[in-house]
């Protein structure tokens, strides 16, 4: 069926960093832009990056931008999110999500993966 | 930066009509698309394109815009409905997208 899965979240202290994964299977990842949505204890959902279907183009929310790098892999059906220089307030559980063409939405979400940054 | 504005929360008895709203001045310029959010689960898209019913979505879910302004509807609420809701844009230029904050909905 048509899914996403997250991997690669976990605890790492501030200034670290993690990269995400996330693999998708169902469907074919390169007919899809893609997006990584975060949702931080407490709080509202936050859109953190977004990439097109040849990961030529990239956009950043200005909270993450400078530190993290979206990219995929189509071959490996898999889109990824390298974070860098991480801070207490990037903990959240981190979704990829698959955005359909046409403006028709996101309608595909992984399960999350989730990233805490502590010391 | 760009922002758009939602209630806290809305409480509604079963049986009656929930209404969310969600402000921001790119709404007559961008589509809206409106997510429910229960603990522990992923975000599940319901409308999208400001009034579009995703595919599976109970018919009581409805959206509807004006101006500024864009409104989820649940109409004749059930128990599973108890969630929070997030409605979701974009910028004027298309190219950010934009959460809001997020309505708590209370089934009493």
């Amino acid at each position: 069926q048509v899914q996403l899965v997250e991997s690669g979240g976990g605890l790492v202290k501030p200034g670290g960093s993690l990269r995400l994964s996330c693999t998708a299977s169902g469907f074919t990842l390169s007919d899809y832009y893609m997006k990584w949505i975060r949702h931080a204890p407490g709080k509202g959902l936050e859109w953190v990056s977004e990439i097109n279907r040849s990961g030529t183009i990239t956009y950043y929310a200005d909270s993450v931008k400078g530190r993290f790098i979206i990219s995929r892999d189509n071959a490996k059906e898999s889109l990824y999110l390298q974070m860098n220089s991480l801070r207490a307030d990037d903990t959240a559980v981190y979704y990829c999500a698959r955005d359909r063409p046409y403006l028709e939405g996101m309608d595909v979400w992984g399960q999350g993966t989730t990233v805490t940054v502590s010391s | 930066s760009y922002e758009l504005t939602q209630s806290p929360s809305v409480s509604v008895s079963p049986g009656q009509t929930a209404r969310i709203t969600c402000s921001g001045d790119a709404l007559p310029k961008q589509y809206a698309y409106w997510f429910q959010k229960k603990p522990g689960q992923a975000p599940l898209l319901i409308i999208y394109k400001d009034i579009e019913r995703s595919s599976g979505i109970p018919e009581r879910f409805s959206g509807s815009s004006s101006g500024t302004t864009v409104t989820l509807t649940i109409s004749g609420v059930q128990a599973e409905d108890e969630a929070d809701y997030y409605c979701q844009s974009a910028d004027n230029s298309g190219t950010y997208v934009v959460f809001g904050g997020g309505t708590n909905v209370t089934v009493l």
